[in-house]
């Protein structure tokens, strides 16, 4: 099946930067979502985004569903410690099933 | 709050085994899936539910089926288990598919 391809792979960062990765498919999403998975639990979603062009934020999370919907962008703000987890894209076409990335797992030096 | 919740964290099984994984969500969803986490793979569609009795393959069926004889609960299957099917399994309900909330998963070893 489809996969999408997420980068970076994984991330180490100094507690205070601020983060950026994306995902990009070969084929065209609807809707285009973004999940953080903490150690030891399933994934929840932060941000879901609708329109090409979106720019969507929730706290120190922003996300942008790419212009041409082939794409989607994360940044995350003046990192914490809470942040680390794996962070997954998934996309949407119609009422179909969610098409996820390999995930980008984040980890931060205090 | 949502809650979804599967039977196990850990499970450990011999290959040949028929391995059950059993998910339960309490908020009346219509939709319910498995997947599989592997590293650098991401999270892949096993099988998906979009009422009882109903179910339709995702992207990874072979080696597994799955039944859903009541609202509220989801089972996968693992006929046969084999090495190649150690992995993290997560369950999810939704009542919009994009909007998924998913269980803490259980981590299967095929020994």
């Amino acid at each position: 099946g489809q996969q999408l391809n997420q980068s970076p792979q994984s991330m180490f960062i100094q507690e205070g930067e601020d983060v950026s990765m994306n995902c990009t498919s070969s084929s065209i999403f609807n809707t285009w979502l973004w999940y953080k998975q903490d150690p030891g639990e399933g994934p929840v979603l932060l941000i879901a985004l609708y329109k090409a062009g979106e720019l969507t934020s929730n706290g120190r999370l922003t996300a942008q569903f790419g212009i041409t919907r082939k794409d989607s962008f994360l940044n995350i703000s003046a990192s914490i410690p809470s942040d680390v987890g794996i962070y997954f894209c998934a996309g949407q076409r119609g009422a179909q099933k969610l098409v996820f990335g390999q995930g980008t797992r984040l980890t931060i030096n205090p | 709050d949502v809650k979804v919740t599967q039977s196990s964290r850990y499970l450990v099984k011999r290959t040949g085994e028929k391995v059950f994984l059993e998910c339960v969500q309490d908020m009346d969803h219509e939709n319910m899936f498995w997947y599989r986490q592997d590293p650098g793979l991401g999270l892949r569609l096993i099988y998906f539910s979009y009422d009882v009795k109903m179910k339709e393959k995702g992207d990874i069926p072979e080696g597994y089926s799955v039944s859903r004889e009541k609202k509220e609960r989801f089972s996968l299957i693992l006929e046969s288990a084999s090495t190649n099917q150690t992995s993290m399994y997560l369950c999810a309900s939704s009542r919009v598919v994009h909007e998924q909330y998913f269980g803490p998963g259980t981590r299967l070893t095929v020994t």
